[in-house]
């Protein structure tokens, strides 16, 4: 079974501009959840996608929003980027049915903003 | 959010056990503890979970105190690719969302 995949893997913008990312859930995961991590932060939760609705949303401004298409896939957009946005970006999915809890990540978006 | 606290670093030998403690008095009846590891650049990957007894698989055990205010994961016997750092999370019954803090970097000496 094909894990958690994530495009692109790497990324370079500039301040102000705008950036999508993308992830492929595992096939048969309903639930897509976004985080940021960083050297000062850590891991940070962005927010959780479930039946192409967003159900938590973490403290970060509106400035990242994303989206769940209804294969599961979902993106994520960054607007008017910043030098502190630069981060790995991680999705994680997560099995629904079951009583599952377990989530699993891809290997994540590098974001470089200059 | 119920907080859990880590030791920042912990080194074992190849081939022996090793136990990761985290601390979380403030833990809630309904919080479930996870545990997460992060190898070098790679996302995180889930390693065990339990709400109230202990609990093994494959790849590690976790031991959950019986006031639930700290827990332990265990490793049987250590091997250098176990070498990460190990996230201790609660997470809420009611959401999926994971809080993670600084967990601990486990290195592995052969």
């Amino acid at each position: 079974k094909a894990g958690v995949t994530q495009t692109p893997r790497y990324l370079i913008k500039t301040r102000g501009q705008q950036v999508t990312l993308s992830c492929s859930p595992i096939s048969g995961h309903r639930s897509v959840s976004w985080y940021q991590q960083t050297p000062g932060q850590g891991l940070q939760f962005l927010f959780e996608y479930f039946s192409e609705t967003q159900r938590n949303k973490g403290n970060f401004p509106g400035r990242f929003s994303g989206r769940q298409f209804s294969n599961s896939r979902s993106e994520m957009n960054v607007s008017t980027l910043e030098l502190g946005d630069s981060a790995l970006y991680l999705c994680a999915s997560r099995k629904t049915s079951g009583g599952h809890y377990e989530q699993y990540f891809g290997p994540g978006t590098r974001l470089t903003v200059t | 959010d119920a907080k859990t606290t880590q030791p920042n670093s912990m080194e074992s030998n190849e081939e022996e056990p090793v136990h990761l403690p985290c601390n979380h008095s403030t833990i809630s009846g309904t919080d479930y503890i996870h545990w997460y590891r992060q190898l070098p650049s790679q996302g995180p990957e889930y390693v065990i979970h339990g709400l109230t007894s202990n609990v093994n698989n494959r790849m590690a055990s976790l031991a959950i105190a019986e006031d639930r205010k700290s827990s332990t994961l265990i490793l049987h016997r250590a091997t250098l690719r176990d070498a990460a750092v190990y996230y201790c999370i609660l997470r809420q019954n009611a959401g999926n969302m994971l809080t993670f803090g600084g967990g601990t970097r486990l290195m592995v000496k052969p």
